[in-house]
């Protein structure tokens, strides 16, 4: 049974607008949440973790909200970029995902 | 060379080959992992070493063979593999359980099994 999942395969927003990557998960022990980026040809790299006790942590553009009552974690990255476009995996520490690739038109 | 570095980045072999795949890090952590990524499906976490002993095995088929001399060096060990084991391979690096700033990953070897 997956732990992880991320039920929206894929995600394309306008430079400049919001974009909102979703999560569920099922397992509520892990102290922390984490989100990686995953461009082609490349391993995933952390991109921002959430710790259990917190309901949101903010990095820059990368903002994740943790719901504890919904097992439910999101990434708002805004204003959305071309860079960002790749593919975005959470995880509840060794679990992984199925990521959804985000692509953000000029 | 810093980092997680994986060799080779591609490989083709064939079901009755044997070969190996390595990785190596450089950041002084103390645990590594291997995970297989195949089409469309989740990270798939197949062995954990944590302070070079094995500390997870997540039902992995016994073709599949982990070595880990010591904490900057992993192997996997590969030998008649099937096709469907065709995937993307990918080594990781952490500090053991510190899950705020989470595992660094090497570029992956991407395995065709032919």
């Amino acid at each position: 049974d997956q732990q992880v999942k991320q039920n929206s395969p894929s995600l394309s927003v306008q430079e400049g607008r919001i974009s909102i990557l979703n999560c569920d998960y099922t397992n509520s022990m892990f102290d922390y949440f984490l989100w990686y980026k995953k461009y082609p040809a490349e391993g995933p790299t952390f991109l921002i973790s959430i710790s259990s006790i917190k309901d949101k942590n903010e990095d820059g553009r990368f903002t994740v909200f943790l719901n504890k009552s919904a097992k439910h974690l999101s990434l708002h990255i805004v204003p959305s970029q071309p860079g960002d476009s790749a593919v975005y995996f959470c995880a509840d520490d060794m679990r992984f995902g199925a990521g959804t690739r985000l692509t953000v038109k000029p | 060379e810093t980092g997680v570095t994986q060799t080779p980045r591609h490989l083709v072999m064939g079901m009755t080959n044997k070969k190996s795949l390595k990785c190596e890090q450089h950041l002084g952590h103390n645990a590594m992992y291997w995970y297989k990524q195949s089409a469309k499906k989740p990270l798939e976490l197949m062995f954990v070493y944590n302070f070079k002993e094995q500390t997870e095995n997540n039902s992995v088929p016994s073709r599949f063979s982990p070595e880990c001399p010591n904490s900057s060096h992993l192997f996997l060990h590969l030998h008649t593999l099937q096709p469907e084991d065709s995937a993307l391979y990918l080594c990781a690096s952490s500090q053991f359980r510190q899950g705020d700033y989470g595992y660094t990953f090497g570029s992956g070897t991407r395995l065709t099994v032919v």
